[in-house]
């Protein structure tokens, strides 16, 4: 299947710092890039969609100042959370797609804020 | 609003066979997806249904019914390292995933 990097893969931060991930579809060009956040033994919550070239659209709730997502080409998506807090600590996720097929997930990225 | 239930948690024991079910309640539909996660790891695809009926591949199948709102997922032959959570997902008319909560799958010797 198609692979999706992400980096980094864990990550610790001081409270006050920004972080910045990558999302990177390395063998096909996504249309969407999804970036989502999963808290211990639940599923994966939909933070936002980001289209190439577009701003991303946030879900109900999630601040899009505070996670702030860029999507430069077809093959690169990055979510930078901003002024990080312990409760930002979770499991941070993309997915990269082309319209008519699965989902490709990376890696995924541990973030603690200390 | 748009709705995808599994089952919590669910035991089995290895060797034998075990269906994970899912009912979703979405707006449109362009699909549904079976993921695999283990702890602490990026979910992995298992299968895709987009027409009724059931998609065989190697040990896990996965079923889909449109009219009704539901699919599963199969698991025949299990084995220990089967042990992970399953996780239901449907593409609603705007091709976006709505994701179910997962099923806990434990495999017991």
């Amino acid at each position: 299947g198609a692979v999706v990097s992400q980096h980094p893969s864990r990550v610790i931060c001081k409270s006050g710092t920004s972080v910045k991930i990558e999302c990177r579809s390395l063998d096909f060009q996504a249309t969407t890039m999804f970036w989502y956040r999963q808290f211990p033994k639940q599923s994966l919550m939909l933070m936002a969609t980001s289209n190439e070239g577009s701003k991303a659209t946030y879900e109900q709730g999630v601040e899009k100042d505070k996670f702030l997502i860029n999507h430069a080409s077809l093959t690169l998506s990055t979510l930078t959370v901003t002024s990080a807090h312990p409760e930002d600590s979770s499991f941070y996720i993309c997915s990269a797609s082309i319209r008519d097929f699965e989902a490709f997930f990376g890696q995924g990225t541990r973030l603690t804020v200390v | 609003g748009q709705n995808i239930d599994q089952p919590t948690e669910m035991t089995a024991t290895e060797g034998a066979i075990v269906q994970i079910n899912c009912t979703y309640q979405t707006s449109g539909f362009n699909g549904l997806f079976w993921y695999q996660q283990h702890a602490g790891e990026a979910p992995t695809f298992l299968s895709y249904n987009v027409l009724d009926g059931l998609e065989e591949k190697g040990r896990f199948s996965s079923f889909l019914s449109r009219s009704k709102g539901y699919s599963y997922l199969l698991l025949k032959e299990l084995q220990m390292k089967d042990s992970a959570s399953y996780l239901c997902a449907v593409r609603d008319s705007n091709y976006q995933l709505i994701w179910g909560a997962g099923t806990k799958l434990i495999i017991k010797p």
